[in-house]
């Protein structure tokens, strides 16, 4: 099984200021390698597919990079509205697995 | 619109069975492949089971394997997800999620079963 480790677990941000999450695989997973938000009450929502890859009516701040087992989400001028929690999620093998999570707080 | 309604979760005491329905609308639904992903109460993401677009083919995870069937009918625009022998464990929001090539791109509100005595 392919495990995905988050850091951090936890972080408490100000607004406009830029966060990365980064996103650690057991074992080399090319480039499958997603990302999701998840709000308090809400389903999860994709923001980044392939690493890198943009999805449609996701904000231009929400970036990804990596490759391998390394993999950074990052949001650039944070919003108030960027308070959730994200997740990474590898397709590469089953089973699939998921990161623990980050949450976001905005201070 | 593509939508993705859960239904079928509530409470049921440990050993028990419930069988889970998506039943999904505003896309065709035998073109995709389809999964089921839980999140227990304060918890993180868990994939449960995969299946393709066919029904041929099926995955699941370790803490489910012989106890939950993953099932579609695609005349019926329909996912299915049996759970028999249910432990505390299997406490979650269960949602389903549409998979577009290896990610998932439309997800349910989600359902949720309670394990409990």
């Amino acid at each position: 099984e392919i495990v995905l480790t988050q850091s951090p677990d936890f972080q408490s941000v100000t607004p406009k200021e830029k966060v990365t999450i980064t996103c650690r695989a057991s074992q080399s997973i090319g480039s499958s390698l997603h990302w999701y938000q998840q709000k308090p009450d809400q389903s999860p929502k994709v923001l980044i597919k392939y690493v890198s890859q943009s999805i449609s009516g996701v904000p231009s701040r929400f970036s990804g990079s990596g490759s391998g087992t390394d993999f950074t989400l990052t949001i650039n001028s944070l919003e108030a509205e960027d308070a959730a929690a994200y997740y990474c999620h590898q397709s590469s093998s089953f089973p699939i697995t998921f990161g623990q999570g980050t949450r976001l707080e905005i201070k | 619109e593509v939508q993705l309604v859960e239904s079928g979760g509530g409470l049921i005491e440990p050993g028990g069975s419930l069988r889970l329905s998506c039943a999904v609308s505003g896309f065709t639904f035998s073109g995709y492949e389809m999964n089921w992903v839980r999140q227990a109460p304060g918890k993180g993401l868990e994939w449960v089971s995969y299946i393709s677009r066919s029904g041929s083919i099926m995955y699941y995870a370790n803490s489910v394997k012989g106890r939950f069937t993953i099932s579609r009918d695609n005349a019926e625009n329909s996912l299915y997800m049996q759970m028999n022998s249910l432990r505390a464990e299997d406490t979650a929001v269960y949602y389903c999620a549409r998979q577009e090539g290896g990610y998932y791109d439309s997800w349910g509100q989600g359902t949720l079963v309670t394990v409990s005595a």
